[in-house]
């Protein structure tokens, strides 16, 4: 059975940092696209970033490109969310994800909720 | 961007009765379109990919359809637990989500 465990999220300041950790089990995690969609309080779901299997290529969505970083061990099968310079749009519950081959979702975590605020 | 955008944002439709959900892409994205399902506290779970390929699981009673830039996704005779809000994602031009249509009873 697949699970995707969601862990790091809580309170910060703006301007803060978090990492984010997402571990990963009953599937090839080697062999996978990942990414990280997040979803604000009340709100849509929203693609945050994605990397392929071997960590070569990570892409971002705009609003977070140069403030946040995609990452992950394959030795530890798991996933990292390195969030800099964080602000209150940022609030969020950020979900670990399996990108498919196609590229849609067919594995979530339970996400874990991330709170920008003074 | 390819901005999605589905309607209507809100749906009520009786038990047993047909809910049809409509999402519109800003520009073709030829199938790659998928569907899913997200209830009150719970991760988003995939309905359909490929615009119309059911994933594991899913009910045969939901069903999606369209190509290019219009898509539907059709719940035949909807039930209790279909309460959710749905959303469609492009991921055929980056991966952009439309803004979620709910459906109560």
């Amino acid at each position: 059975e697949v699970h995707l465990v969601e862990s790091g999220g809580g309170l910060v300041q703006p301007g803060g940092s978090l990492r984010l950790s997402c571990a990963a089990s009953g599937f090839t995690f080697t062999s996978s696209w990942m990414s990280w969609v997040r979803q604000a309080p009340g709100k849509g779901l929203e693609w945050v970033a994605n990397m392929n299997q071997d960590g070569l290529k990570k892409y971002y969505v705009d609003s977070v490109r140069g403030r946040f970083t995609i990452s992950r061990d394959n030795a530890k099968n798991s996933l990292y969310l390195q969030m800099n310079s964080l602000g209150v749009d940022d609030t969020a519950v950020y979900y670990c994800a399996r990108d498919d081959v196609g590229g849609y979702y067919n594995y979530w975590g339970q996400g874990t909720l991330v709170t920008v605020s003074s | 961007e390819v901005v999605m955008t589905q309607s209507p944002a809100t749906l009520s439709v009786s038990p047993g009765e047909r809910a049809t959900l409509s999402c519109r892409a800003s520009q073709s994205v030829s199938s790659k379109l998928a569907w899913y399902q997200q209830k009150p506290g719970q991760s988003p779970r995939l309905l359909i990919y490929g615009a119309s390929t059911r994933a594991t699981g899913v009910p045969a009673r939901f069903s999606g359809s369209g190509s290019g830039t219009e898509f539907t996704l059709s719940i035949s005779s909807l039930q209790s637990e279909d309460v959710a809000v749905y959303y469609c994602q492009n991921y055929n031009n980056a991966k952009t989500f439309g803004q979620g249509t709910k459906v109560e009873i």
